[in-house]
């Protein structure tokens, strides 16, 4: 089954304490890219990847990092979290130039 | 400065009605639009598109008109049906934009049976 998956679902952590949220898709897709959701906000989005070692900044990067040592993953890293990055976190990927884009099943991440 | 708006929080339909959702964007070069749908504890799908070269697109049950010169799409939902209730995002690109999305804050519709 294509799909993108995304893990943790769940993830209650403190500030400071470094974390990844991981993202993999089964598509051979070229493009992934991170957002995240907030009440009032929308999507907005944080990191993306044109393909393997290609990344580059959102509209909200402050506070993350991404990697892509490999076509299917593309891990969120936050290395010191603080309560306002308290979200819904969204992986997505697509086709190179294609518009519509696949998303996964969502992080929740509370930072106390 | 959100280039993709979606004034209208929330609407609420009754079963078998026309539901209609409005976006409108600020940005003239976004070239191509689409509607996502979202149900709680799930990511994002894709519901249907369009390009700029067009002003309607159909499928199914589900129409989005563009009107270029005013900057505004919408999307129809004939008939309305309780499975229908979601949150719904507006989201527009650019061509050459590598895939970026922009998307709108989002509408949560409810279908009363």
């Amino acid at each position: 089954e294509a799909q993108v998956t995304q893990n943790p679902r769940y993830l209650i952590t403190v500030t400071g304490k470094k974390l990844t949220v991981t993202c993999s898709q089964n598509m051979n897709h070229e493009y992934m890219s991170w957002y995240r959701q907030d009440p009032g906000l929308g999507l907005r989005q944080i990191y993306y990847s044109m393909n393997v070692e290609v990344t580059d900044k959102g509209d909200v990067p402050e506070g993350y990092k991404v990697s892509r040592k490999e076509k299917r993953n593309f891990p969120l890293i936050l290395e010191s979290p603080s309560p306002n990055q308290t979200s819904l976190y969204f992986c997505a990927s697509t086709t190179k130039g294609a518009y519509e884009q696949y998303f996964g099943p969502g992080t929740r991440l509370t930072v106390t | 400065d959100q280039q993709v708006k979606q004034n209208s929080p929330s609407l609420s339909v009754q079963e078998g009605r026309i539901s209609i959702l409005n976006c409108d964007y600020t940005n003239s070069m976004f070239d191509y639009f689409l509607w996502y749908k979202k149900y709680p504890a799930e990511g994002p799908t894709f519901l249907i598109s369009i390009s700029s070269i067009k002003d309607k697109n159909e499928d199914g049950r589900f129409t989005v008109f563009l009107n270029k010169s005013a900057k505004h799409l919408s999307l129809h939902i004939v008939p309305s049906q309780p499975g229908d209730s979601a949150v719904y995002f507006c989201a527009a690109s650019l061509t050459g934009a590598n895939s970026k999305l922009t998307f709108g804050k989002g509408i949560t519709l409810s279908v009363r049976p």
